[in-house]
């Protein structure tokens, strides 16, 4: 079975500042890892993926994140935050030897201040 | 290029009646996945469509079920509503096992 765990609830940054929203994952086999960001009243929207090769991932938005097999992590990062960046934050998992099915963290919402 | 939409927006139903949502795949997109968000909570995978048949199943029970048509729209049908059947259902297509793009979700609240 696989699964997701996301730590922190919220997370609340100054605008400017550096954001880290953390994810840990467990699959059995190798994994496929995203993440995804969801506004008020709307659906998932697709930040960026790690599949293979380079353990940085570059996605949308100014956001990255680190595949750390090790710490079986991959937490989301972005160097300077932005109010507009406050939402809600969801990691997922697909186990490549499990079909297409993705398993969702709970979520981290994310409050940048001004 | 549309991306993926679905059918309708918000709904609400009484406990005991039927349901069903509606959701087109992005254009190119020829597989369908459901997936359920409660409200607080991540999304659980429902179940995929694939060349018109479901594919995988997440743990849900048999009152959920689905169809895929052959233009890769697809439908989910839930029958003897709960109040814990509230929630927001979201569909994603992708082409076969390739990246899932979400659609914009039904709220549906069951009273």
């Amino acid at each position: 079975a696989q699964s997701v765990a996301q730590p922190e609830d919220q997370v609340n940054v100054a605008e400017g500042n550096p954001l880290t929203v953390k994810c840990t994952y467990s699959v059995s086999g190798n994994p496929y890892l995203f993440w995804y960001v969801q506004y008020p009243n709307r659906g998932l929207q697709f930040l960026l993926k790690y599949i293979t090769g380079d353990n940085l991932v570059k996605g949308s938005y100014g956001f990255e994140a680190e595949f750390n097999k090790s710490q079986t992590s991959f937490h989301l990062k972005k160097p300077s935050a932005l109010v507009s960046d406050s939402a809600l934050y969801f990691c997922a998992v697909r186990d490549n030897n499990a079909g297409n099915m993705l398993t969702f963290g709970g979520g981290t919402r994310l409050m940048v201040k001004p | 290029d549309a991306g993926v939409t679905q059918s309708p927006t918000h709904l609400i139903k009484t406990r005991g009646q039927q349901v069903t949502l509606r959701c087109s795949p992005k254009s190119g997109h020829d597989t369908v996945s459901w997936y359920q968000q409660a409200l607080g909570q991540g999304p659980q995978f429902i179940f995929q469509y694939y060349e018109e048949e479901e594919r995988q199943r997440g743990n849900f029970p048999d009152r959920f079920s689905g169809h895929q048509f052959p233009n890769y729209s697809s439908e989910l049908n839930v029958n003897a509503l709960l109040l814990g059947d509230s929630a927001l259902y979201l569909c994603a297509s992708s082409l076969r096992n390739n990246e899932q793009f979400f659609g914009p979700g039904t709220r549906l609240t069951v009273l």
